[in-house]
């Protein structure tokens, strides 16, 4: 069965830092660029990070430049979010997905986990 | 920066045709998908590359994307289909993906 599972989440203070991780099992992993979605409570997705599947490529949404890294170990299936100088407005429900094409003007998230919580407040 | 624009409300009655529209600049030359959610659940994909359906999408599921407007047409609507729908483009200008703010889909 193809299956994201996230973990990681938790309660965090504005400018801690937490790492989430993405265990992917079911597919290729190294076949595939990755992506972390957030949806902050009550609002739309918004997307935050892509990695191809080599990690030789990385893209960031402009509200996380500079604080958030993205990297992957496909030895061990496995995507990571480290995310830095955390913010109130981090506070979301963060998503790993599946990218279907790889390519990031036409790529699209066929498989989702189920999501890790994170709230940064005081 | 880009934007993605979806009305945030479409009412639908069973069996009739549900169309959701997203417009962007030029949103026709961009690839276009679209993600159903329903409460507490993670995003499906319903739509990629304007048109394609994932495995296991109903085929009254559709998509197109001409100048500024990509369409989300569900067919034959049913009340399974109640849900949140996010368009999403990628903004080469930017290097981000773009969500919409997401259309809430009643069927009644």
């Amino acid at each position: 069965e193809v299956q994201l599972v996230e973990s990681g989440g938790g309660l965090v203070q504005p400018g801690g830092s937490l790492r989430l991780s993405c265990a992917v099992s079911g597919f290729i992993f190294s076949n595939y660029a990755m992506n972390w979605v957030r949806q902050a409570p009550g609002k739309g997705l918004e997307w935050v990070s892509y990695i191809s599947s080599s990690s030789s490529t990385t893209y960031f949404a402009d509200s996380v430049k500079g604080r958030f890294t993205i990297s992957r170990d496909n030895a061990k299936n496995s995507l990571y979010l480290q995310m830095n100088s955390l913010r109130d407005e981090d506070t979301a429900v963060y998503y790993c997905g599946r990218g279907i094409t790889g390519a990031p003007d036409s790529d699209a998230f066929d498989i989702w986990g189920q999501g890790t919580t994170v709230t940064v407040s005081s | 920066s880009y934007e993605l624009t979806q009305p945030p409300s479409v009412s639908v009655s069973p069996g009739q045709t549900a169309s959701i529209i997203c417009s962007g600049y030029k949103l026709g030359e961009k690839y276009a998908c679209w993600y159903q959610q329903k409460p507490g659940q993670s995003p499906v994909l319903v739509i990629y590359e304007d048109a394609k359906r994932p495995s296991g999408i109903p085929e009254r599921f559709s998509g197109s994307n001409s100048g500024n407007t990509a369409t989300l047409t569900i067919s034959g609507t049913q009340a399974m289909d109640e849900a949140d729908y996010y368009c999403q483009a990628w903004d080469s200008s930017t290097a981000n993906v773009v969500f919409g703010g997401g259309t809430k889909l009643t069927v009644l």
